[in-house]
């Protein structure tokens, strides 16, 4: 069975230092992936989303990038965190399969930048 | 305005009532997802539908593609249905990315 792992659950760092997030998916091969961040009292927001190794593309402008080093890794970084950089960042992936998929969601990383 | 709107925000009820939350999308779409967030921030999805009627449990969702309008019905509810409803509506563009409406928050009390 497929699952999705993201490492850290929980961070907390100060403006101006760096992130790294870390998400990685198990059981399925050249999924698509996707970085989502939820603010407080806020929906969900798409902020890059990968079809495959090396591509990434990204929906909104912002302090952040990512990357997909290998077929099921994708890490979301920054290199220095802003306090607005703070919510729930959710990584998910999908697999095309027809006219209808669904996406999997990871457990999720609460990030709070002081 | 939000191209995937939900309605109620929030929403409060007793054990055992039928609950009903609301999605409108404003954009053509080819499927509509419903998701649940708990209170650690999880989110599982429940449904998938782009025509008719899912059941799984308690929980229905419906669709009505010529009215862009979806519903998501809890039969019995119970507090362990305490949650977050997240809807998100799938562009009918050839994507695969989603657009989330804001999400209800309900707490179903004992």
């Amino acid at each position: 069975s497929q699952t999705i792992h993201q490492w850290p659950a929980t961070l907390v760092q100060p403006v101006g230092s760096p992130l790294s997030l870390e998400c990685t998916v198990e059981g399925t091969s050249n999924p698509n992936l996707y970085w989502y961040r939820q603010a407080a009292g806020r929906g969900l927001q798409l902020l890059f989303y990968s079809v495959g190794i090396g591509q990434i593309s990204s929906e909104v402008p912002q302090n952040l990038s990512a990357s997909r080093p290998q077929d099921r890794q994708f890490i979301l970084s920054s290199k220095k965190l802003l306090l607005s950089d703070s919510g729930f960042y959710l990584c998910a992936w999908s697999v095309w399969g027809g006219i209808s998929y669904e996406q999997f969601f990871g457990p999720g990383t609460r990030l709070t930048v002081l | 305005k939000n191209e995937v709107e939900q309605s109620p925000q929030n929403l409060t009820a007793q054990e055992g009532e039928f609950i009903t939350i609301n999605c409108s999308y404003s954009v053509g779409i080819s499927a509509l997802h419903w998701l649940q967030q708990h209170p650690g921030g999880g989110i599982v999805s429940l449904f998938m539908l782009s025509s008719g009627k899912k059941k799984h449990g308690r929980l229905i969702a419906t669709i009505n593609i010529q009215e862009k309008h979806s519903s998501l019905h809890i039969t019995a509810s119970h507090p362990r249905d305490s949650a977050v409803y997240i809807c998100a509506a799938r562009k009918g563009d050839n994507t695969d990315k989603l657009i989330f409406g804001t999400g209800t928050r309900l707490q179903v009390f004992p």
